[in-house]
C-alpha cells in the first residue's frame, strides 16, 4: 500500500463548481499535513496546511481526519486559475521530508 | 515565504558526463534540505536528505555514489549526477525549511541527458 493515496482524476469541471479531493494515508503516526499545488512543470507551492480542527481560506476548506487517516481538501466555486495538480502531503515529523501523494489533477472549463 | 533558489534551472547534457546543481536557501539557513526527482506524470519521490556538515541519508534504490550530494554550508547543498545517463533525464527539486515545518521549494532543475 503507498504511504500516501489520493483520488486518481482527473476532474474537469466547469468554472463556479465545487470540488473535493479526498486522500488517506497509511501511517497513523503521521504529524503534519499539509495540500500543495503544482502548475505545470513547476515547483509545488504550499496551498495550505490541515490541522485537527478544519481550516478555511478563502475559497478553500481542508479537514483532516486522524481516526480515518483521510484528508480532504474543497474547493468552492471553482475559477480558471485553480487548474493544477493537488498534492496531498504528509510529514513523519517536524523537520522530516515530505511523502508525497500522486496527486489529482484539476482543470477547471469555462 | 521563505526563498529557495536552484541552479541551473535546465540543463542538457551527453551520456557519461557529470550536472552538479545547486539548492540554496537566499533568506536562512537549513541544517536539513532535501532532494526529490519527479517524472514526467508521477509525484515526487524523494532522493535524498541532505545533512549539513555531514553525510546525506539515501533513499532506498537511490545509488549514493552517482548521486553525490554535498552540504558544506547553513545555505548551499549539491546534487551531482555522475556518469549521467538518459534514465537519469528528470525534474529535480530541492526543499529546505525554516525550522522546517513547512518546506520551501526551489524552482527546479529539469535534465535532459543525450
Amino acid at each position: 500500500r503507498k504511504e500516501v493515496e489520493q483520488d486518481p482524476g482527473p476532474f474537469n469541471v466547469p468554472e463556479g463548481a465545487t470540488v473535493a479531493f479526498n486522500c488517506t494515508y497509511s501511517n497513523s503516526a503521521s504529524q503534519s499535513f499539509f495540500w500543495y499545488r503544482q502548475d505545470c512543470r513547476k515547483e509545488p507551492k504550499l496551498l495550505m496546511s490541515v490541522y485537527s480542527s478544519g481550516n478555511e481560506d478563502g475559497r478553500f476548506t481542508a479537514q483532516l481526519n486522524r481516526a480515518s487517516q483521510y484528508i480532504s481538501l474543497l474547493i468552492r466555486d471553482s475559477k480558471l486559475s485553480d487548474s493544477a495538480t493537488y498534492l496531498c502531503v504528509v510529514a513523519l515529523r517536524y523537520g522530516q521530508n515530505f511523502v508525497f501523494g500522486p496527486g489529482t489533477r484539476l482543470s477547471v472549463l469555462p | 515565504g521563505a526563498v529557495v533558489s536552484q541552479h541551473p534551472s535546465w540543463v542538457i547534457c551527453k551520456s557519461g558526463t557529470s550536472v552538479k546543481i545547486e539548492c540554496r536557501s537566499l533568506d536562512f539557513q537549513a541544517t536539513t534540505m532535501f532532494w526529490y526527482r519527479q517524472f514526467p506524470k508521477q509525484s515526487l519521490m524523494l532522493m535524498a536528505t541532505s545533512n549539513e556538515g555531514s553525510k546525506a541519508t539515501y533513499e532506498q534504490g537511490v545509488e549514493k555514489d552517482k548521486f553525490l550530494i554535498n552540504h558544506a554550508s547553513l545555505t548551499l547543498s549539491t546534487l551531482t549526477v555522475t556518469s549521467a545517463h538518459p534514465e537519469d533525464s528528470s525534474f529535480y527539486i530541492c526543499s529546505a525549511g525554516e525550522g522546517a515545518y513547512e518546506q520551501y521549494f526551489g524552482p527546479g532543475t529539469r535534465l535532459t541527458v543525450t
